[in-house]
């Protein structure tokens, strides 16, 4: 059965420094790789994906997530935060192949703040 | 274009009623599914659609029916509303069933008493 790990339940940082919110995954084969964010009382909303091709995939909003086949990761990193990046963000994985999608799986999501 | 929308956006129910939980897009896609979203646990699938007329079940189905008799509209019915069933539920929409992005609606957060 595949799954999706967001080790960390809350991440902090400053405004203007680096952030990084981590997710890795376990699936049968090679995966299709999704970071969406939520805002209070919103849906969800698509950040980026990995299909296939360049492991650097950027994606709305300047932020950018890395996918490292070995270490079955795809984490997702800003060079510079700004306090508007404040959400609840998912990573999401889905094996490939026909009707993948009813096989996505979401992890249990980061709450992201930045400090101004 | 409007997106995906969601009505009602709240809504309390007593243990045994029914209700319909409505959800359209406009954007032409034919893959729409519904999620429920519980703290701490991600969102989990309950049912989905590749197509008018098409519909199966997603990971957490019991409880819950769907049906798609056109592109636009995927309505979820709870047929006897449990305590369970409480939590925020999202309608989404992609343009394929693989690989692509999802479209979410704003939600609607159901309470059952």
């Amino acid at each position: 059965a595949q799954s999706v790990a967001q080790p960390e339940d809350q991440v902090n940082v400053a405004e203007g420094n680096p952030l990084t919110v981590k997710c890795t995954y376990s699936v049968s084969g090679n995966p299709y790789l999704f970071w969406y964010v939520q805002y209070p009382n919103r849906g969800l909303q698509f950040l980026l994906k990995y299909i296939t091709g360049d492991n650097l995939v950027k994606g709305s909003y300047g932020f950018e997530a890395e996918f490292n086949k070995s270490q079955t990761s795809f984490h997702l990193k800003k060079p510079s935060a700004l306090v508007s990046d404040s959400a609840l963000y998912f990573c999401a994985v889905s094996p490939r192949g026909s009707g993948s999608a009813r096989q996505l799986t979401f992890g249990s999501g980061t709450q992201l703040t930045v400090l101004p | 274009n409007a997106g995906v929308t969601q009505t009602p956006k709240f809504q309390v129910l007593k243990t045994g009623q029914s209700m319909t939980l409505q959800c359209a897009q406009d954007m032409n896609h034919e893959y729409m599914s519904w999620y429920r979203q519980d703290p701490g646990m991600g969102l989990r699938l309950i049912h989905y659609s590749v197509g008018a007329g098409i519909t199966d079940q997603g990971e957490v189905p019991n409880g819950y029916n769907v049906s798609r008799s056109t592109t636009e509209d995927f309505p979820l019915r709870l047929l006897s509303a449990a305590p369970s069933q409480t939590s925020v539920y999202f309608c989404a929409s992609s343009f394929q069933s693989s690989g692509s992005e999802q479209y979410f609606g704003p939600g609607t957060r159901l309470t059952v008493t």
